[in-house]
């Protein structure tokens, strides 16, 4: 298995621009996590998908920040328009089903800067 | 939600040195994992392990989930076993598979 895979691995966009930041998960894996990393807030968890359906945005942090899970292998994380303060590396875990296990993989991660 | 902290927060070690990761989190927890960030910022899955012990080569997990708290070993430390380490764990109550992180122990192996 591929494991996670995510795309682009480095993005480098001008503030207003639309950035899309794609995942695709393990096969079998049918829930999916996007997480943001930097220096000041470390790793938080933005938001939170099942079987397609999205379980938890409580960590999205503003409307210009959106996901989607159109199938049960793929997700999009977009961010309309982009500024400088959303520089960060982007991750995407995929997990089992529930019931089935709780062990996360983390794709690469995407490198986005706004300049 | 849960509480993660991770401690020491930096760590330098001699090539060849032991050493002792600790994370304590607030509550009750069905998922536990260590990852490694390596220096290219990928994170290696380590250790999944929400209770008991385990061991891989020279690195072994120990986690005291009635204590809530998780021990991460390395022995014979490398100068690859540089990095960011992060436990990350997921409780029972609400949504409960998310993974709230730690601030991770910087560790640095010197040649």
């Amino acid at each position: 298995d591929a494991g996670v895979i995510q795309s682009p691995r480095h993005e480098v966009t001008e503030m207003g621009q639309e950035v899309t930041l794609r995942c695709k998960l393990i096969s079998g894996h049918n829930s999916l996590f996007w997480y943001r990393q930097t220096m000041m807030r470390g790793l938080e968890l933005l938001i939170y998908f099942n079987n397609n359906v999205p379980i938890d945005d409580s960590g999205m942090p503003e409307d210009r920040f959106s996901a989607k899970m159109p199938n049960a292998s793929f997700s999009t994380l977009k961010i309309q328009p982009s500024e400088p303060r959303d520089s960060a590396v982007y991750f995407c875990a995929s997990i089992l089903p529930p019931g089935e296990g709780t062990e996360a993989f983390f794709g690469q991660g995407t490198r986005l800067t706004v300049v | 939600g849960i509480q993660v902290e991770q401690s020491p927060p930096d760590l330098i070690l001699q090539e060849g040195a032991n050493s002792t990761l600790r994370c304590n989190f607030s509550d009750s927890v069905n998922n536990l994992q260590w990852f490694h960030q390596n220096p290219w910022g990928q994170l290696i899955n380590l250790f999944y392990i929400p209770s008991g012990t385990k061991q891989n080569g020279r690195l072994s997990a120990t986690t005291v989930a009635t204590e809530r708290y998780s021990l991460l070993y390395i022995s014979s430390s490398q100068t690859t076993d540089s990095g960011v380490y992060f436990c990350a764990a997921g409780g029972f109550a609400g949504s409960a598979r998310q993974l709230t992180f730690g601030s991770g122990t910087q560790l640095t192996v010197l040649p």
